[in-house]
């Protein structure tokens, strides 16, 4: 089963809209991480949000923020305002601690696939 | 630039052949990823060191790859016997041990077996 569940493939999103990006993920531990990463055409993984499972409060990074729904397991990435340079793939990822502490490897979904249009 | 850095950026190789691929992490960083990823899909963990421990492999590393960080600062990813299925992006990425857990990726190494 996959971990981690990106349903929207593309999205065609007009300039200045907020755009709201799904993940859901799959996990039984108590203890996790979930991250949003952007990928450019250029090809580089950019880290944007982070948010820990035991944290109460939504992150918000400038004009990220990370709509966490523990009970739903979801953890869908908002952008606000949303600019013609947002044009990428998303990718949402989850690092789960693994028996004994230390930091497992990502898993990561298939991505979204974002278009700003002017 | 203090970034995770890669080399090289592109390679191209015949089937059967051994590649080499190496990885700077920034430099205060003790942990290091290497991640595959195919065309239309997210990276895949392929195995992490925590200095120069290996401390773990996932089942995509086959025999045929093998990972050093011999004095825990830059890495080497060595597969050999390439085969066509072994065309995609390699990624590498370091953080800091405990909080903030966020990887910081590299450009990529792609791969193309001909």
């Amino acid at each position: 089963a996959q971990k981690i569940t990106q349903t929207q493939p593309g999205m065609f999103v007009q300039e200045k809209e907020a755009v709201t990006l799904d993940c859901t993920y799959d996990t039984s531990d108590q203890s996790y991480g979930l991250f949003w990463y952007k990928q450019p055409s250029s090809g580089e993984m950019i880290f944007l949000i982070y948010q820990g499972s035991y944290d109460e409060q939504n992150a918000t990074e400038g004009r990220y923020s990370l709509n966490f729904q523990k009970a739903r397991k979801s953890a869908n990435l908002v952008i606000s305002a949303s600019q013609l340079g947002d044009s990428a793939m998303y990718f949402c990822a989850m690092r789960e601690v693994v028996k004994g502490g230390g930091a497992d490897g990502l898993t990561f979904g298939k991505g979204t696939h974002l278009i700003i249009q002017p | 630039d203090t970034g995770v850095s890669q080399d090289p950026r592109h390679k191209i190789t015949k089937r059967g052949q051994n590649v080499t691929f190496r990885c700077d992490p920034i430099s205060e960083h003790n942990r290091l990823y290497w991640y595959r990823q195919t065309l239309g899909q997210g990276p895949e963990f392929l195995t992490y060191f925590q200095n120069e421990a290996q401390l773990e492999k996932s089942r995509l590393l086959s025999d045929r790859f093998s990972a050093e960080r011999p004095k825990g600062s830059f890495s080497t990813l060595e597969i050999q016997r390439t085969e066509q299925g072994d065309s995609a992006m390699y990624l590498c990425a370091s953080s800091l041990e405990g909080q903030p857990y966020e990887q910081y990726f590299g450009p990529g190494t792609r791969l193309t077996v001909t």
